[in-house]
């Protein structure tokens, strides 16, 4: 079965230091990958996507992600986090269009706490 | 341009009861999801639709029905809520069409408490 995988449930990092979230999703063929972040008491808001071309994407607010096709991975990276980064995030998965509808497959999400 | 929005954004129902969330998108967007939040396990897909009167069941569709007799609302409905059912509810849309191509955007939500 399709799966996502994100391996950290909560980070805890002071203001300033670097971020690297994992996600791992269960099998390739086409996919497109989304990270979304989730503010306290707020939806979901897209942070980036990979759908094709450069794995290294930049998305808003300073992420970047990095598709390796190999591992099965999308990690979202933060060179310097702010308190504001504070929020939930979120890896998702779309196994291409076959069946239609662009279903997309969640992570169980991360936690993270900036702490000043 | 409101995108997507969902009502009621609060509700608790007593288990037995029934009820209908509406979700609504000014985007004209083709497909169109409901999710369900719980803590540590993501958000996971309830139902869908890729179109006006079509639907179809996505990985918790148990306990729940929809329908998409317009093209902007999708409605779920829970007919006879459980315990279980207590969650926060996500609707979704996205299009293929439609630049940014298949980038699902989301409503704010709806907390529901099933005593």
């Amino acid at each position: 079965a399709q799966s996502v995988s994100q391996h950290n449930h909560h980070v805890i990092l002071s203001e300033a230091a670097s971020l690297e979230l994992g996600c791992n999703y269960s099998y390739g063929g086409t996919v497109n990958l989304f990270w979304y972040v989730q503010y306290p008491g707020q939806h979901l808001q897209l942070l980036l996507k990979y759908f094709s071309g450069d794995p290294l994407v930049k998305g808003i607010k300073g992420f970047e992600a990095e598709f390796i096709k190999s591992k099965f991975s999308f990690n979202l990276r933060k060179p310097s986090v702010q308190w504001s980064d504070t929020a939930e995030y979120f890896c998702a998965v779309n196994w291409g269009l076959t069946g239609g509808g662009n279903k997309l497959t969640f992570g169980t999400g991360t936690q993270l706490k900036v702490e000043l | 341009n409101a995108g997507v929005t969902q009502t009621p954004k609060f509700r608790v129902l007593k288990t037995g009861q029934s009820m209908t969330l509406l979700c609504a998108q000014d985007m004209n967007h083709e497909y169109m999801y409901w999710y369900r939040q719980d803590p540590g396990m993501g958000l996971r897909l309830i139902h869908y639709s890729v179109g006006e009167g079509t639907t179809a069941k996505g990985e918790v569709p148990d306990g729940y029905n929809v329908s998409r007799l317009k093209k902007q609302n999708f409605l779920l409905g829970l007919e006879s809520a459980a315990p279980s059912q207590t969650s926060v509810y996500f609707c979704a849309s996205s299009s293929p069409t439609i630049p940014p191509y298949n980038e699902q955007f989301f409503g704010p939500g709806t907390r529901l408490t099933v005593l």
